[in-house]
This record gives C-alpha cells, sequence and structure tokens, in this order.
C-alpha cells in the first residue's frame, strides 16, 4: 500500500459524458501527478500540482482539468468524453519540496476509466 | 521522441532463473534520475528502485540489482532467482532535473515478465 488514494476505482460511463477522478495524496507530501496509462500510449504524464499551484504540464487534453485543493487532494475533471479516453488514470505524490531535486512518486491503485 | 526504450517485450522464464530488463535513456541533462517500477496483474504501479545521475555505483537489494552505465545510458534491472510472484510489467522511466521537465516521469514501454513454475 503506497499510502495514495483513489476514487472510484472503476468508473463506467458514455461518450460525451463528464466525470472527477479524486486522489489524495501521501501523507505530508505536497506535489499530486496524474498520469493516463492507455493500449497504444503507454503511460503518459498529464499534470502536476504542487502545493495547490500547477506546476507542470504534459500530454493532457483542453478537455481535462485538475486542480489541488487546500487539504492537498487533487480532482481530474475529464469533459466530452471519447471511446479513446478510456484508459487507466493514476495518481502520484511526492514530497518534492520546490528547491528540491526530484523526489521518489509513489502512484495510487489508480481509476479504470471505460467510456462506451 | 522516447525518450527511454525498453526494447524487451515480453520475456519468459522458469522459475529460479535470473530475469534482466534492459532499459537505455536519452537525456541532455546533466542531473536526472532513474527508477523502475513494478506492475502486477492487479494494476497497481509499485516502486522499485531509483538512482541518480551522479552515482553510478551499482547495488544489489535482496533479489534486485541494478547496472547503470552513463557511458552507453543504460539503466538494466536482474531480478536473482525469479518467483512466480515476480511476474508482472516493469516499466523505466527517466526524471529530468531541467526547469521545464522537473518531477515528470517519462516511461518506457514496459517489458512483461512471466514466471512460470
Amino acid at each position: 500500500d503506497s499510502g495514495v488514494t483513489q476514487t472510484p476505482k472503476h468508473l463506467i460511463t458514455a461518450t460525451g459524458q463528464r466525470v472527477t477522478l479524486r486522489c489524495s495524496p501521501r501523507s505530508g507530501d505536497l506535489s499530486v501527478y496524474w498520469y493516463q496509462q492507455s493500449l497504444d500510449q503507454g503511460l503518459q504524464f498529464l499534470i502536476q500540482y504542487y502545493n495547490g499551484e500547477e506546476r507542470a504540464k504534459g500530454n493532457i487534453l483542453e478537455r481535462f482539468s485538475a486542480q489541488q485543493f487546500p487539504d492537498l487532494h487533487s480532482e481530474l475533471n475529464l469533459s466530452s468524453l471519447e471511446l479513446g479516453d478510456s484508459a487507466l488514470y493514476f495518481c502520484a505524490s511526492s514530497a518534492s519540496k520546490r528547491e528540491a531535486l526530484t523526489d521518489t512518486q509513489y502512484f495510487g491503485p489508480g481509476t479504470r476509466l471505460t467510456v462506451l | 521522441a522516447q525518450k527511454v526504450t525498453q526494447a524487451q517485450t515480453e520475456i519468459s522464464v522458469v522459475e529460479k532463473e535470473d530475469v534482466t530488463l534492459d532499459c537505455v535513456y536519452e537525456t541532455r541533462d546533466t542531473t536526472y534520475y532513474l527508477f523502475w517500477y513494478k506492475q502486477p496483474p492487479s494494476g497497481e504501479l509499485v516502486f522499485l528502485i531509483r538512482r541518480n545521475s551522479f552515482d553510478e555505483q551499482n547495488e544489489i537489494s535482496g533479489r534486485y540489482s541494478w547496472n547503470f552505465q552513463k557511458s552507453t545510458s543504460s539503466f538494466n534491472f536482474t531480478i536473482t532467482a525469479s518467483q512466480v510472484v515476480d511476474s508482472a510489467v516493469y516499466f523505466c522511466a527517466l526524471s529530468e532535473a531541467g526547469r521545464d521537465s522537473w518531477g515528470k516521469l517519462q516511461f518506457g514501454a514496459g517489458t512483461q515478465v512471466v514466471v512460470t513454475p
């Protein structure tokens, strides 16, 4: 158990819909990262938040957005869903003080999204 | 461009055999980190090891060992005396410390390891 929690574990929805994935980082971790794992793209970095602020952006679609709240939990919002958005979405957290070099990221169990 | 290459798609071994997973990376940064993660059939991603670019000392941790060679940009990982529970997909990942890359993990495509009794 990494200490990172993600809900829900599974999500099945229809095209055009909007969903919200939730992540709670390990106690004390300030950084949250979101990754997408799909068969054709592999594991891709989406976005990172550090202490409530967006820190880095990767291959995240405009239909997707995220935020990190004052209690440090994070939500990933996916809208206008398409069949190709079906994937396993991981959240990871790390201590990552702003001035520090890269810390180890610990991953949650993932949310499996199926778009029908 | 793919920055982390895992050329082996699948490796099948019999229990107690050693397994070596290859990883080749590409970066212009002088400071970077390399990781190995394991994804068992249950789906979670489990951190295994981490190495920074300034430390080429190879180590052994239990049944795991790694061989980091900057000269060839390789970070290979070995499981000694494999067990059925080692069956999983293993990912090599790179994190560059440059300002635009800070914190982002770039994963290879993964190598499926199948250990049969």
